[in-house]
């Protein structure tokens, strides 16, 4: 079964400092890999996609980006922190029609 | 293996009646969690209520309520005033807790219309 490690559990990062989030996938090769936000009251937003190493889609622009450096890892990075960054990140793959399988997730408090 | 189902792929109503939205699930898993949400076209799935399995609480939110029927496994989503806002997709899904994550089954929604 393949497992999702996200890293770091928690960050609290100041307002203008960058950020680097990491996702790494062990037991799927060539996984479809996605970047969400939850915000505090369970909302999710799909941020970024990717289907291949190399290549990433974005869906929502909230001055994040994110790179697939290898086939097994996905990174969520910005050079600038907002406020309205603070949330959940979740890694996810995709398992079949309408599943999704989530990463622990990265609590970020910007302050 | 883990199904959602959503038999209703549209509804529609008029506003200020009331809507249940049905979801049935399968899963082997003793502790897991209902959610509903609204879809927006930007791609966010608004959460809207969420049912624990080990709870017997009727859970309530605003003009949502759920009716949570574990031995069925069922669970419905009431809307209670509707308003023409409320036209969306809505979708329920099961999260069950993986070693180190979760496991999200999503069911195909169904399609609200409300009309003024």
């Amino acid at each position: 079964a393949q497992t999702i490690h996200q890293w770091p559990v928690a960050e609290i990062k100041a307002v203008g400092s960058p950020l680097s989030l990491g996702c790494t996938i062990k037991g799927k090769s060539s996984p479809n890999l996605y970047w969400y936000w939850q915000a505090t009251g369970g909302t999710l937003q799909q941020l970024f996609y990717s289907i291949t190493v190399g290549q990433v889609e974005s869906v929502v622009q909230l001055n994040l980006s994110a790179s697939r450096p290898k086939d097994d890892q996905f990174i969520l990075s910005t050079e600038k922190l907002l406020l309205s960054h603070s949330g959940f990140y979740l890694c996810a793959l995709t398992g079949g029609e309408n599943t999704l399988y989530f990463g622990a997730g990265t609590r970020l408090s910007v302050l | 293996a883990e199904k959602v189902i959503q038999v209703w792929s549209t509804a529609s109503r008029q506003e200020g009646e009331e809507l249940t939205l049905d979801c049935s699930y399968e899963t082997s898993q003793v502790l897991y969690h209902l959610f509903w949400y609204k879809h927006l076209l930007s791609g966010e799935m608004v959460f809207l209520i969420r049912q624990t399995s080990s709870s017997t609480a009727k859970e309530r939110s605003g003009r949502y309520s759920v009716v949570f029927q574990k031995s069925l496994k069922s669970i419905s989503l009431i809307i209670s005033a509707l308003q023409p806002d409320d036209s969306g997709k809505y979708f329920c899904a099961l999260w069950e807790p993986r070693t180190g994550g979760y496991k999200v089954v999503f069911g195909s929604g169904t399609r609200l219309l409300v009309s003024p």
